[in-house]
């Protein structure tokens, strides 16, 4: 246990679907990231919120909308997705990662997403 | 462009000793990270170089060279339990992390 739950753990959905992706940390922590990991690849950094503000959004398709109501609380909404998206979805949290500490980020379990 | 470069596969026996190196070209560098995953879990943190040398904590030791661009991660007395996936991460200087493509670490009996 990292203190970062996801839920659902596997989702299965149409093209056509709407669904969300839930991220929630219980670290004090003022930042959360959205990474995809597809199989032989590195992560691939979607989206950060510091203090819940949206600070990075590395060109991700608008099929992709992250919304982060307050620093514990971290979603990824879906809609029209193509199969290629098909991959893990991880979120992670940290404390300011401007800061000078440690950037350690603490993952959670992902949310393996399979597009029909 | 942001490039890091390790080895895909690595393999080895119990009780040895192995090296994951990692190079890197990024066009901001504040440090060098390291993190296991195995099949199925989560990424977990392992170590963090922001100077050059090397840190040691338990079986697991990073070192950094900033002037190399280089950096390896050191497992000593390998267990079957350390059979995973490493990634090592560059964090930039707006303090994102950007990884590598990860090596598989297979430790044989």
């Amino acid at each position: 246990e990292t203190g970062v739950t996801q839920t659902p753990r596997h989702l299965v959905m149409g093209m056509t679907n709407k669904k969300s992706l839930k991220c929630e940390q219980h670290l004090g922590h003022n930042a959360m990231y959205w990474y995809k990991q597809s199989a032989k690849k590195p992560l691939e950094l979607m989206f950060v919120y510091s203090l819940e503000e949206r600070v990075e959004n590395n060109s991700v398709p608008s099929r992709f909308s992250p919304e982060c109501p307050n620093s514990s609380h971290l979603f990824l909404h879906l809609h029209t997705l193509q199969p290629e998206d098909s991959a893990l979805y991880l979120c992670a949290s940290s404390q300011d990662p401007t800061g000078t500490a440690t950037p350690e980020q603490f993952f959670g379990p992902g949310t393996r997403l399979t597009v029909l | 462009g942001q490039s890091l470069e390790q080895p895909s596969e690595v393999t080895a026996v119990e009780g040895a000793i192995v090296q994951i190196n990692c190079t890197y070209q990024t066009s901001g560098f504040y440090g060098l990270s390291w993190y296991q995953q195995h099949d199925g879990g989560a990424p977990t943190f392992l170590s963090y170089n922001a100077l050059d040398g090397l840190e040691e904590t338990g079986r697991f030791s990073s070192f950094l060279s900033r002037s190399d661009s280089y950096g390896y991660l050191l497992l000593q007395e390998l267990q079957m339990k350390d059979s995973a996936s490493y990634f090592c991460a560059v964090r930039d200087l707006g303090g994102k992390l950007i990884f590598g493509q990860g090596t598989e670490l297979s430790v044989k009996p």
